[in-house]
């Protein structure tokens, strides 16, 4: 079935630790988020990326960072976790920029950071 | 800069009852207009979509019309079933926007 994959599925983490969070999709999108959603904020957007070899900055993007080497693949990276990025991650993909689509949308990453 | 305002929740209903989950938005052009719905534990998925004017976007029962002259996109259905209890979210994408806006999220709770 095609669509996004993400792993982990869920992960406690210590503070200071560096950690990886994967995305993957097989449809082809050249366009790729991540947000991450908290009780009583929303979702918020951490980066983007509207094709490989090109990433952006969304409205959080302190203490992460992304990278886009091919169309599949958008991993986000927490150099040193705090625990104020306790929240649950969701990567998103969608054909194009200001596509009339959509957005496809993973299953989360809960991660907590203690 | 773009917005989307929608109706605060939660919302609680009883079953078979009409749901409108209001939403309004601010934005220059003619964006795409998004419901998308996320069941507990669950990521987002689409629910419906509209790309111009009078518009109507449908699925599973819920209906939205893209009105231009109020710039809103409220989100009906006629008859709720405990199984629509879920959190829905407006959203708009413009053309060369980047990305799209989410509004906050509605929480909807259809008790039997």
């Amino acid at each position: 079935i095609a669509g996004i994959t993400q792993a982990p599925t869920s992960q406690i983490l210590a503070a200071g630790r560096r950690m990886t969070l994967r995305c993957t999709q097989d449809m082809r999108h050249n366009a790729m988020y991540w947000y991450r959603q908290d009780l009583g904020l929303g979702l918020r957007l951490i980066h983007y990326s509207n094709t490989a070899g090109t990433t952006g900055k969304g409205e959080v993007p302190d203490g992460y960072s992304v990278s886009r080497a091919n169309t599949d693949d958008f991993p986000l990276t927490l150099a040193s976790a705090v625990p104020s990025q306790t929240s649950v991650y969701f990567c998103a993909s969608s054909p194009g920029q200001g596509s009339p689509y959509g957005y496809t949308f993973g299953s989360g990453t809960r991660l907590t950071v203690v | 800069g773009d917005s989307v305002t929608q109706m605060e929740g939660p919302v609680t209903l009883s079953e078979e009852a009409f749901l409108t989950i209001n939403c309004t938005y601010t934005a220059t052009g003619y964006p795409s207009l998004f419901w998308y719905v996320q069941y507990p534990g669950e990521g987002l998925q689409l629910l419906l979509k509209a790309t111009k004017a009078d518009d109507k976007g449908s699925n599973k029962g819920f209906e939205a019309t893209y009105r231009k002259e109020t710039t809103s996109f409220h989100l009906e259905k006629g008859s709720v079933q405990v199984s629509d209890s879920a959190v829905y979210f407006c959203a708009l994408e413009r053309t060369n926007a980047g990305k799209s806006t989410f509004g906050d999220g509605t929480t909807l709770t259809v008790k039997p």
